[in-house]
């Protein structure tokens, strides 16, 4: 059973569309995250939700919308694409929001051309 | 400022031979995280710890908390640990701060 799923993997798409991806986790956790993972391989924390809340929130545009139907769920909606939004974006799942070991899931490769 | 250094940046290294990742940070933190990133591109946390050290098979971490520092070896090395390993620390609100990693090749 997948711990941590995403979909879509692969995700190529025009400049200007708006996108979604989507994460879920049946491990019950209660924290959940994005990760943006860039060309050079570096990754940084986009946001975080605990029990469906907001509590971390980077510097990301606002074009980025996190939203967390459940604690289980935690989808990504962009909007308005540009070619620098290209990466792979992955989500991650943790028991809480301390010093928690954290699941990752499988990545989603997004493509903006 | 927080952030999270690691060495080498690419490792390249012959099958059996010891293996040793370095990675330090720059406040005090709870707890680090070490993740190997497959070819394929997915990511498998390996260790969290907070002090001491931690043994998983082939793979050990240690810590050192005074001098905010922590390594992670690999013995007998093999072609199927080629991987990137990342260290990770959470400063401020358990946000995790990721080093760039380390690319480590293992030859037949």
């Amino acid at each position: 059973d997948t711990a941590v799923s995403q979909t879509p993997k692969y995700l190529v798409t025009q400049m200007g569309n708006d996108k979604s991806i989507k994460c879920e986790q049946n491990l019950g956790h209660d924290t959940m995250y994005w990760y943006k993972q860039d060309s050079k391989k570096f990754l940084k924390i986009m946001f975080s939700y605990n029990n469906k809340e907001l509590i971390i929130n980077e510097t990301v545009p606002n074009r980025f919308s996190p939203k967390s139907p459940d604690k289980a769920h935690l989808n990504l909606h962009i909007n308005s694409l540009e070619l620098g939004d290209s990466a792979v974006y992955f989500c991650a799942s943790s028991p809480g929001t301390g010093a928690f070991e954290q699941y990752f899931g499988p990545g989603t490769r997004l493509t903006v051309t | 400022k927080n952030e999270v250094e690691q060495s080498p940046q690419n490792l390249t290294a012959q099958e059996g031979e010891f293996i040793t990742i370095n990675c330090s940070y720059s406040v005090g933190i709870s707890a680090l995280h070490w993740l190997q990133q497959h070819p394929g591109g997915g990511i498998v946390s390996l260790f969290m710890l907070s002090s001491g050290k931690k043994k998983h098979g082939r793979l050990i971490a240690t810590i050192n908390i005074q001098e905010k520092h922590s390594s992670l070896h690999i013995t007998a090395s093999h072609p199927r640990d080629s991987a990137v390993y990342i260290c990770a620390a959470p400063f401020g609100n358990e946000k995790l701060t990721f080093g760039t990693g380390t690319r480590l090749t293992i030859i037949p």
